[in-house]
This record gives C-alpha cells, sequence and structure tokens, in this order.
C-alpha cells in the first residue's frame, strides 16, 4: 500500500466548476498534512497546510479526518489558472515530505 | 521575497562521471532537504540535513550519494558515479525549523540528465 494515495486523475472541468480532490495516508503517526501545486516542471509550491478543524483560503477548502486517514481539497469556482497538478504532502516526523502521486487538473473555458 | 535557489538549472552529465548540485538556502532556514522527480513520477525524498548532520535519509540515498554544507550558504549533493537511473529532477528545500508543522520551501530544481 503506498504511504500516500491520490485520487488518479486527470481531472478535466470547465471554468467555475467545484472539483475535489481526495488523498489518504496510510501511517497513522503523521503529523501535519498540506497541499501542493506544481506547475509543469517547476517546482512544488505550498497552497495550504490542513488542520483536522478544516481551513479555508478563498476559493479552496481542506478538510482532514485524522480517525479514516483522508484529506481533501476542494476548488470552488474553478479558474484557468488552477491547472496544475496538485500534491498531497503528508510529513509523519521531522525531516521527510511524502509525497503523492498527484492529480493533475485541467480547466478548459 | 526569499526564495531558495539551485544551479544548474540542467546538467548533462555522462555515465560513471561524478556531479554536484548546488542549492542556496533561505538563508535565515536552519533545516535543509534534498528530493528528486523522475520524469513523470512522484517527488521522492532524499535526505534531510541539520547542524552540519544527515538527520534523516532514504533508500534512495545510498552510498553514491553525499551532502555537504561547505559554507554558510550552500548546499550541495554529490553523486560520485552517475547512472542512467539518476537522471531526475533534484529539488532542494529549507525550512525554518524542522518540526512537521513547517513549510519547505522548494528551489527551481536542476535536471540531471545522465547519457
Amino acid at each position: 500500500r503506498k504511504e500516500v494515495e491520490q485520487d488518479p486523475g486527470p481531472f478535466n472541468v470547465p471554468e467555475g466548476a467545484t472539483v475535489a480532490f481526495n488523498c489518504t495516508y496510510s501511517n497513522s503517526a503523521s503529523q501535519s498534512f498540506f497541499w501542493y501545486r506544481q506547475d509543469c516542471r517547476k517546482e512544488p509550491k505550498l497552497l495550504m497546510s490542513v488542520y483536522s478543524s478544516g481551513n479555508e483560503d478563498g476559493r479552496f477548502t481542506a478538510q482532514l479526518n485524522r480517525a479514516s486517514q483522508y484529506i481533501s481539497l476542494l476548488i470552488r469556482d474553478s479558474k484557468l489558472s488552477d491547472s496544475a497538478t496538485y500534491l498531497c504532502v503528508v510529513n509523519a516526523h521531522a525531516g521527510k515530505s511524502t509525497f503523492g502521486d498527484g492529480t493533475t487538473l485541467t480547466v478548459k473555458p | 521575497e526569499p526564495e531558495v535557489t539551485q544551479t544548474p538549472s540542467h546538467q548533462v552529465t555522462q555515465m560513471g562521471q561524478e556531479v554536484i548540485l548546488r542549492c542556496v538556502p533561505i538563508s535565515n532556514h536552519l533545516y535543509f532537504y534534498w528530493y528528486r522527480q523522475i520524469l513523470g513520477q512522484k517527488v521522492e525524498f532524499l535526505v534531510s540535513f541539520y547542524n552540519n548532520e544527515i538527520s534523516e535519509k532514504s533508500e534512495i540515498f545510498d552510498d553514491q550519494f553525499s551532502v555537504e554544507r561547505p559554507d554558510g550558504s550552500n548546499f550541495t549533493l554529490k553523486i560520485r558515479s552517475t547512472k542512467l537511473e539518476d537522471s531526475a529532477m533534484y529539488f532542494c528545500a529549507s525550512s525554518q525549523d524542522g518540526s512537521p508543522s513547517y513549510e519547505q520551501y522548494f528551489g527551481p530544481g536542476t535536471r540531471l540528465t545522465v547519457t
């Protein structure tokens, strides 16, 4: 079983759509959770941290369910500029981030 | 905004040659990392480094790899004898603290091509 597993994708949605990405992790000792965004052939960039209480940043909402070891990312009102690969990242302990395979989103006009 | 920088952006080398990839982390950061991403695959952790010592390393980081902070600013990854399968994008990252909750900031990467 993969340490971090994401929806395989790709997701192709029209502008304005709402899209949700799912991620599960296998290590119950995991402490911190993040969504990163990666554009083609570029470095990963932090989109948002994920907290147990859930958190929102504009059109983006992240949720964490520790009991189910499940993380989600919801994007509302998709923009063309949201097209990217979204990476679920889990930190079990200091010094190491474990990445999921990523889910690719293409937003079309 | 401070950023992590990496040089070169692209390195081509022949199998068996040594390569050194260079990174300048964000200046007040204390923890440094190397990751690699083979084309079309996920980002994989290689090594973390703090206080001039390796904190953690993955099974990928074998005896062919080494890291060093030769001065106050640079952080390097050396591959002693490159193999074809070392071809990948190598990302350096740094964080202010080693706690799992701290964001790691990534550099733009060095694309290594081994021929």
